[in-house]
């Protein structure tokens, strides 16, 4: 079946710039998350949806970051006025609802770089 | 403090070795669930293998098992009769519950280099 897909996969902006993310979720994920991973470095996690719960923000790094989550299944990240080190990879994955147990499905990531 | 503690940036293993990733996680919560990805260089992150909190046996997927000391808080990942194709990062992940969210935190990764 068809699994997480991520659009664009490369992304050329330049500073204070907008750019939207976006990320296409395994149907019938209720989980999606969205992490940062700057060049040879670990994930960092931005923001975390779970159904129709309010969203877990508390990765985001700034107010120029936010997401959201349409009709529980496609996500856009937004970063706005976009800086030099927003440049990185960045990943969503998705999850099935519940346990603790539940591994995540990740996308091809979608490479920014801000110029 | 770190959540998830990764202390080897680099390893080598030479080919049909086995080979051991360290992880040693922190959390105050009973439930959680730890968690080994892996990377190769095209990008994707590959789920390996799942060890819950609460699981008496360690989590074994082929050649791959979770060496899980719960006391000690680690989670060392053991690869056997390592190939070629194991050359990539590792990441430790563990999933708790944290103010009504599911959180995860990954670890900054360990690079396995495979020499023939």
């Amino acid at each position: 079946g068809a699994g997480v897909s991520q659009s664009p996969s490369n992304k050329v902006t330049e500073k204070g710039k907008d750019v939207e993310l976006r990320c296409d979720p395994i149907s019938g994920h209720t989980a999606l998350y969205w992490y940062r991973q700057s060049l040879g470095q670990g994930l960092e996690f931005l923001i975390y949806f779970q159904g129709n719960s309010a969203p877990d923000k508390s990765g985001l790094p700034s107010d120029r970051f936010s997401a959201e989550r349409t009709g529980g299944s496609v996500s856009t990240l937004t970063i706005q006025r976009t800086q030099q080190e927003d440049s990185a990879v960045y990943l969503c994955a998705s999850s099935l609802a519940g346990g603790l147990g539940s591994e995540q499905y990740f996308g091809p990531g979608t490479r920014l770089t801000v110029t | 403090a770190q959540k998830i503690t990764q202390t080897q940036p680099g390893m080598f293993v030479q080919e049909k070795e086995a080979v051991t990733l360290d992880c040693t996680y922190d959390t105050s919560d009973p439930s959680y669930g730890l968690f080994w990805y892996k990377q190769p260089s095209s990008g994707e992150m590959i789920f390996l293998i799942y060890q819950g909190s609460y699981d008496q046996q360690n989590a074994t997927e082929g050649r791959y098992s979770l060496n899980f000391q719960k006391a000690r808080k680690s989670a060392n990942l053991v690869i056997s009769a390592s190939q070629l194709g194991d050359s990539a990062m590792y990441f430790c992940a563990m999933r708790e519950p944290s103010g009504g969210y599911q959180k995860v935190t990954f670890g900054t990764g360990t690079k396995l280099q495979v020499i023939p």
